[in-house]
Order: C-alpha cells, then structure tokens, then sequence
C-alpha cells in the first residue's frame, strides 16, 4: 500500500533549527510536496523535489532521498509565526498525491 | 487578485439533508479538487475534475457528488448517504495534474 510517515508534534525554540522528516512509500514517484498548514487555515504551498538533493528557500529548504523514500523539511531562524503544521505528500505514478497527516510545530520563546 | 474561494467557512445541517459547498476559482488551472481532513489524518480525496464536463471519484467518494460545468467553479454536494459528513473540506486547483495545488481556505460543516 501507499503510506506516509512524519512525526505528529515537535517543539522548537525561537531562533534555532528544526528538521521535520518525512518517509513515503508510493507505486511510483513524480515527486514530494511540503505545504505548511495555520490551525484552520488553507495549506500553503513551500517546495517541491523531484531530484535527489537539497534546495534551499530563504529559511526554509527541503531535501529528497529517492532511494531512501526520504525528505526533510529544514527551518532555521525560527519565529513564532512558523507555528503551523507541516504536511508532506508523495505524488505517485498516477499524479496523485499522497498526504501525511502533518506535524504540528510548536515554537516557544 | 486571483485565487481560489470557498463558501461559506462554517456550514451547519440536520442529519439528513443534503448540503453544497462552493468552490470557484479566477487562477485559470484546469485541475480542481475536493479533499477531506479529519483530526490526525491525511488529506483524502473526494473528486478531482481535470476539464470541464469530467470528473473522476477520489478514495472516499462516496455519500458525495460533484459538477463541473464551468471552469471556474467545482461545487460538492454533500449528500445524506455519507456516514460521517462532519469534517473540514478542502478545495484546491492546479495548472495541471503535475503541479503544485492552490487550497482555499476550507469549509467546516458540522451535522447535527
């Protein structure tokens, strides 16, 4: 079957790094999505990656491990406001995507 | 400005009955869908509609039907055969079905 895993709650301090990990099992792979999720909010689009590697966002970048079935979400210099839940999702042969069910990141002062 | 709008954000009904959720777009995509998030869950999807005039049924389609007569617009009919229609609905579009989704901003029905 098709799966994603992430962690469901992690908790940071505002101004360090966090590093949300994502692992997928799919029927084939088009690539993996990260969107960024405020409680009772529309989800935002943040990066997408097709090829294996690292790509950088201003503070955000994602990374892709195809052959692991791995990514990674990285945010430095947090603030406050990135307080949201993060949602990754593997698009499969079909060009259907395949949802986490996000982790919720909790910044404190 | 361009985006995508869904109506009303908080929707209330009495088992039973039949509800509609509005979706319209001016972003001009093609793609539009309807997913479902529950508490501690991915997002499901209901339908998507890659043209006018053709949908095809997501994972948990049924109890739901959906339109697509225009372009711009992708309404959900939450229909009394759906068990548990109590959730937060998501309506999203895309270029195409290889690109990155635009979400509004989520209809939250409760059945009473």
């Amino acid at each position: 079957g098709q799966n994603i895993d992430q962690p469901t709650e992690m908790t940071a301090t505002e101004g360090a790094i966090v590093q949300i990990n994502c692992t997928y099992q799919t029927s084939g792979f088009n690539g993996l999505f990260w969107y960024q999720q405020h409680a009772g909010e529309a989800p935002t689009f943040l990066s997408y990656n097709v090829l294996d590697g690292l790509e950088e966002k201003g503070r955000f970048s994602s990374f892709l491990s195809r052959s692991k079935g791995y990514s990674y979400l990285l945010l430095k210099e947090l603030q406050m406001k990135d307080s949201a839940s993060y949602l990754c999702a593997a698009m499969d042969s079909n060009y259907q995507l395949i949802w986490g069910a996000g982790t919720k990141l909790i910044i404190k002062p | 400005d361009g985006g995508i709008t869904q109506s009303p954000k908080y929707l209330f009904r009495k088992e039973g009955q039949n509800v509609t959720l509005s979706c319209e777009q001016n972003l001009n995509h093609d793609a539009m869908y309807w997913y479902r998030q529950d508490p501690g869950q991915g997002l499901r999807l209901i339908y998507y509609s890659q043209i006018v005039n053709d949908f095809q049924k997501g994972d948990i389609a049924e109890g739901y039907s959906v339109s697509r007569e225009k372009k711009e617009s992708f309404p959900l009919t939450v229909t009394s055969a759906q068990k548990n229609p109590t959730a937060f609905y998501l309506c999203a579009s895309s270029i195409g079905d290889r690109s990155e989704a635009f979400f509004g901003q989520g209809t939250r029905l409760t059945v009473v």
